[in-house]
């Protein structure tokens, strides 16, 4: 079974600094990876998605993510963040053969930034 | 209405009580699904219907029965809830017949059991 982790449950940073938001997984197989964002209230927005070919995808509002398969890895990044950017951040997994496309996300990151 | 739609959006309900939540996938896509999500643990799926069958469901107590009469509609009934299934419930649709992958989420309906 695959499983997701993120590394920290909290990221505080400033606005306009620069952010990496970890993520690590683990699978036997190959897998399709994705990022989501939750805004209070709301539910989860698909970010950016990894299937295959180029390891750095581009998402939506400046988000940018670098498949790693040797390090089993799927951090997201942005280069200045903004304080629209506070949020949760969800990582997930999709075998890449699975009947019903389904996900399992990890624990999620809250990043917070201040002005 | 576009994209994933939920009502309620918010419901309180005593432990005796039966309700149902209601989910509409404006897509055109053929899988759906239900979520819970609760402070501090991950999500959790519960159910996944894929083209109107369900194929998974991850030992989710009885007290909530899934319906899938189409493949644009999904309900989650309840009944005799606990007060730990307070909780947001995220429902999600996604396409399994192309090359895709990804879930869109509803709004989700934020459940109080007292």
């Amino acid at each position: 079974a695959q499983s997701v982790t993120q590394l920290d449950s909290q990221v505080p940073v400033f606005e306009e600094a620069p952010v990496e938001l970890r993520c690590n997984y683990s699978s036997s197989v190959s897998v399709y990876l994705f990022w989501y964002v939750q805004y209070p209230n709301q539910g989860l927005q698909l970010l950016l998605k990894y299937l295959s070919g180029s390891t750095l995808v581009k998402g939506i509002n400046g988000f940018e993510a670098e498949f790693n398969k040797s390090q089993t890895s799927f951090h997201l990044r942005k280069p200045s963040v903004h304080i629209s950017d506070t949020a949760e951040y969800f990582c997930a997994v999709s075998l890449s053969y699975n009947a019903g496309n389904m996900l399992t996300f990890g624990g999620g990151t809250r990043l917070m930034v201040k002005p | 209405e576009t994209g994933v739609t939920q009502t309620p959006r918010h419901l309180v309900m005593g432990m005796t009580n039966k309700k149902s939540l209601k989910c509409e996938q404006h897509l055109g896509h053929n899988a759906m699904y239900w979520y819970k999500q609760s402070a501090k643990k991950p999500l959790e799926l519960m159910f996944v219907y894929s083209l109107e069958e369900r194929v998974e469901n991850n030992s989710v107590p009885s007290r909530f029965s899934p319906e899938c009469p189409n493949s644009s509609h999904l309900f989650l009934h309840l009944h005799t809830l606990q007060p730990e299934d307070s909780a947001l419930y995220l429902c999600a649709s996604s396409q399994v017949t192309g090359a895709t992958y990804e879930q869109y989420f509803g709004p989700g309906t934020r459940l109080t059991v007292t």
